[in-house]
Parts: structure tokens; C-alpha cells; sequence
């Protein structure tokens, strides 16, 4: 079965560019959430979706970050317009919500370099 | 949720076990402990996770402490692709959905 896909795996822009993730979560899930790992902070929570919705997204740093989630299977975190701060992985999970105790399924990341 | 405490880092002969301990003493009865692993360049990856009782799975063993304020994650014959860094994290299995990741312990498999 396929995993989690992140796209793309590696991204390098200049600061003040829009720059996209995409995520396409695993089949079947119904929540998905995006993550940043920086040597700093580690790896913290920046939202996350239930049913398409976005549930909690108190992690997102500021407004620059936004983040969507048009269908059951495609996500996209947006970054307008980007600074080196924002340098980091960034990664994408899913699971299934529900009656019973689900792990969360993560992709492989985007590492993201802003210049 | 509760927060947990782990060694920075450890060792481990190939072969052996590997015996990974977390500390969560402000645990609440109705939290898990879960156990993820991030391989070098790659996504966390899920292990295992458990309530009171003692579980196993095809990669590790998680036994928790009768007061449930400690656990250890054991990988019962190390092979080098276990290298990684191991976050134990303490959630509430139902509402909200945050995984909070602390520090981790670094795993090292040596041959």
C-alpha cells in the first residue's frame, strides 16, 4: 500500500517566494496533519484536519503560513511570502479517527530551504 | 498531555537487545504511551503504543511500570537499520489528536 506522499522532497527558493507542499494522505484516512522539524524546536504540530476541516491550528506560526484541504486526498501547506526562518523539514501525516486508537502515518517530508 | 523524559542518547551492540527507557509520572489514567522512531532523512515512524498492559508487536516490546510513571521500549535483537532516534510521547487516545514530540533518545546499533 502506498504511504503518506509528500511533494516536492526538496524544495530551494529565495525569500519572498510563494512556496507550496503538497500532501496526498493514505487511502481511507480521515485526518491529516503537517508537522516542521527544526534543529531548535524539534518537531512540532502546525495543524490539522478531520474530514477535510481544519480542527486545530494553533501551531501555524504566523499569517504568512496557510494551509487547505480541498478533498479527502490532497493537502497543500502554502508559505506567502517565505523567509529563511522558514527553513526546515516539513512533514505530513495521516490516520484514521475513530472508535478505535489509530497511529498516525507520517511521509517522508519536504526539506525546505529558503535563501 | 504528559510530559515524558529520555536519555539523549544510548548504545547498543548489534545482537543485543536494546532497552529504551521513558519516564512519564504525571501520567493520567487515560493516556497511552506511544513510541515513534525518525531514521536519519526520514519520517517518524510508528513502533508501538499501550495503556497498562505489557504489548508486543513484529518490532518491539513496550513494558509499562504497574504505576504506569515509567516504560521501556525493547528491540529484541538490534540490527544496525535500528539506528535512529526513538520519542516516546503520552496522549489521550480519544479528542485531541496532537502528537507532542520532546527531545528523543538517540539510538546508536554499533557492529
Amino acid at each position: 500500500d502506498a504511504g503518506v506522499i509528500q511533494s516536492p522532497r526538496h524544495e530551494v527558493t529565495e525569500m519572498g517566494q510563494e512556496v507550496t507542499l503538497r500532501c496526498k494522505p493514505i487511502s481511507g484516512h480521515n485526518s491529516l496533519f503537517w508537522y516542521r522539524q527544526t534543529m531548535m524546536r524539534g518537531l512540532e504540530l502546525l495543524i490539522y484536519f478531520n474530514n477535510n476541516v481544519p480542527i486545530d491550528d494553533s501551531g501555524m506560526p504566523e499569517d504568512r503560513f496557510s494551509a487547505k484541504m480541498p478533498n479527502a486526498s490532497f493537502s497543500t501547506l502554502k508559505i506567502q511570502p517565505s523567509e529563511p526562518r522558514d527553513s526546515a523539514v516539513y512533514f505530513c501525516a495521516s490516520n484514521l479517527q475513530g472508535a478505535s486508537n489509530q497511529p498516525q502515518h507520517f511521509g517522508d517530508g519536504t526539506r525546505l530551504s529558503i535563501l | 498531555d504528559a510530559k515524558t523524559t529520555q536519555p539523549p542518547s544510548m548504545d547498543c551492540a548489534e545482537g543485543r537487545a536494546a532497552n529504551l527507557p521513558c519516564n512519564h509520572s504525571t501520567i493520567s489514567g487515560n493516556e497511552y504511551v506511544y513510541w515513534y522512531r525518525q531514521i536519519h532523512s526520514q519520517g517518524p515512524q510508528y513502533i508501538i503504543h499501550g495503556l497498562k498492559n505489557n504489548e508486543t508487536n513484529e518490532m518491539a516490546s513496550l513494558i509499562i511500570t504497574e504505576d504506569r510513571k515509567s516504560s521501556t521500549l525493547i528491540l529484541p535483537h538490534a540490527t544496525l537499520r535500528d539506528t535512529a532516534v526513538y520519542y516516546c510521547i503520552v496522549r489521550v487516545a480519544w479528542g485531541a489528536q496532537k502528537l507532542v514530540f520532546g527531545q528523543g533518545t538517540r539510538l546508536t546499533i554499533n557492529p
